[in-house]
């Protein structure tokens, strides 16, 4: 089964408010990802984190890569209607990608 | 640059027939994989390969072959499908360097009746 525990399974929140989602791990990885995935489409990457505790931002999103190199959390501030999608953190090790199972983010006006 | 190109978009199978999933990417990437991926089970591994000539099994590999003949190609076989190989299909490529992260296909939708 999968290693890797994604939460929450399903968001609905009102525009403009904050989102925040995590992942964690039975095992370490090199690389944490994470992804936005669109209806019909194939999951895109949004955030790549390199390196224990190193936090990074892309515009309204900000990703954490854990200390214990086991878990990573990503936040949407001011969250817009195109924000909608399944969200999957992904944790890379040795050219193997494993996939949390996703966050359904809904947002409502 | 195409990116990493996957066909057919859509496929019906009759269980018990193979059939060829065509996965092509033209960024000279090391790294493939292929997941199927299921409602509320997240994108799952089923094999990926580290350069041309390795492979070796994800999660759920069994029901599915692969090969690495070339650093382009990265074809996965059904030798004999089953219902429960109806799913969508989705192949990613990667340079080995840390600091790069997947890129994906737009996906095969599978259905096996």
């Amino acid at each position: 089964g999968q290693q890797l525990n994604q939460s929450p399974q399903s968001m609905f929140i009102q525009e403009g408010e904050d989102v925040s989602m995590n992942c964690t791990s039975s095992s370490i990885f090199n690389t944490w990802l994470w992804y936005k995935q669109d209806p019909g489409e194939g999951p895109v990457l949004l955030i790549a984190l390199y390196k224990a505790g190193e936090l990074t931002s892309n515009g309204r999103l900000t990703a954490q890569f854990g200390i214990t190199r086991k878990d990573s959390f990503l936040n949407i501030s001011a969250s817009i209607p195109s924000d909608v999608g399944i969200y999957f953190c992904a944790g890379l090790s040795w050219g193997k990608l494993q996939f949390g199972a996703g966050t359904q983010v809904v947002v409502t006006p | 640059n195409a990116g990493v190109t996957q066909t057919p978009k859509f496929q019906v199978l009759k269980t018990g027939q193979s059939m060829t999933l065509q996965c092509a990417q033209d960024m000279n990437h090391e790294y493939m994989s292929w997941y199927r991926q299921d409602p509320g089970m997240g994108l799952r591994l089923i094999h990926y390969s580290v350069g041309a000539g390795i492979t070796d099994q994800g999660e759920v590999p069994n029901g599915y072959n692969v090969s690495r003949s070339t650093t382009e190609d990265f074809p996965l076989r059904l030798l004999s499908a089953a219902p429960s190989q109806t799913s969508v299909y989705f192949c990613a490529s990667s340079y080995s360097r840390i600091d790069y992260g997947y890129t994906f296909g737009s996906g095969t939708r599978l259905t096996v009746v």
